[in-house]
């Protein structure tokens, strides 16, 4: 399944399926990108991040890719499972700078 | 050292009451930010610390809004008057100053609950 941000918060789909989830950003000089899962009641929890000298970032059963010309950043989670139900952010931070999370999309995995 | 820890997890008060959250950050990281987080909406920045300097706020954080972070270690976040627009999550994070090292770490508390009735 695909969701794209804004337009798509919600996204469901069958577990041991492959989950893609988009995020849009906005501003060209960030050069740090941060993916977060974030349960109901929890605060948000560090899944991958991506520095801007690099396309793409692979972590356990998580990949992140970076397209700086269309600003464009997504999370790609692999055999999903239940436990991966939850909203998604993405966090862009420019130098120097704290960061801007946009509004997340909301995962459900179907049994 | 257990990560970002917060107090209290909720908190109810009446309107027009002050109320005050404490953050106690990782121990290594000098930087330590807050957020407030409505339903349904990302984290949105309201200030953040490099050591006891407290060096951007957010237009967000209007003069009812204080933070401190006095001796660089916790920091403490306080309402005055609050109002039920206030009611809301209130998340602290810490971290490495930007660009130092190959992840600086950005680690989230569980939040502080505000509700304001």
């Amino acid at each position: 399944g695909e969701s794209v941000g804004l337009h798509l918060p919600t996204l469901s789909v069958q577990e041991g399926d492959n989950s893609i989830i988009n995020c849009a950003y906005s501003n060209s000089a960030s050069d740090y990108f941060i993916w977060y899962k974030q349960e109901s009641g929890k605060g948000p929890q560090f899944i991958i991040d991506i520095r801007s000298n690099m396309d793409k970032r692979q972590g356990q059963r998580v990949t992140v890719l970076l397209n700086k010309t269309v600003k464009h950043l997504s999370l790609q989670i692999a055999a999903t499972q239940p436990g991966d139900s939850a909203v998604y952010f993405c966090a862009e931070i420019p130098p120097g700078n704290q960061f801007y999370f946009g509004t997340g999309t909301s995962l459900t995995v179907i049994p | 050292d257990t990560g970002v820890s917060q107090n209290p997890r909720h908190k109810i008060t009446k309107r027009g009451q002050n109320v005050t959250f404490r953050c106690d950050p990782i121990s290594e990281h000098n930087r330590l930010y807050w957020y407030r987080q409505t339903l349904g909406q990302g984290p949105e920045f309201l200030t953040y610390f490099q050591n006891e300097a407290q060096l951007e706020k957010s237009r967000l954080l209007s003069d009812r809004f204080s933070a401190e972070r006095p001796k660089g270690s916790f920091s403490t976040l306080e309402i005055q008057r609050t109002e039920q627009g206030d009611s809301a999550m209130y998340l602290c994070a810490s971290s490495f100053p930007t660009g130092q090292g190959t992840t600086n770490g950005y680690t989230f508390g569980s939040g502080t609950r505000l509700t304001v009735v």
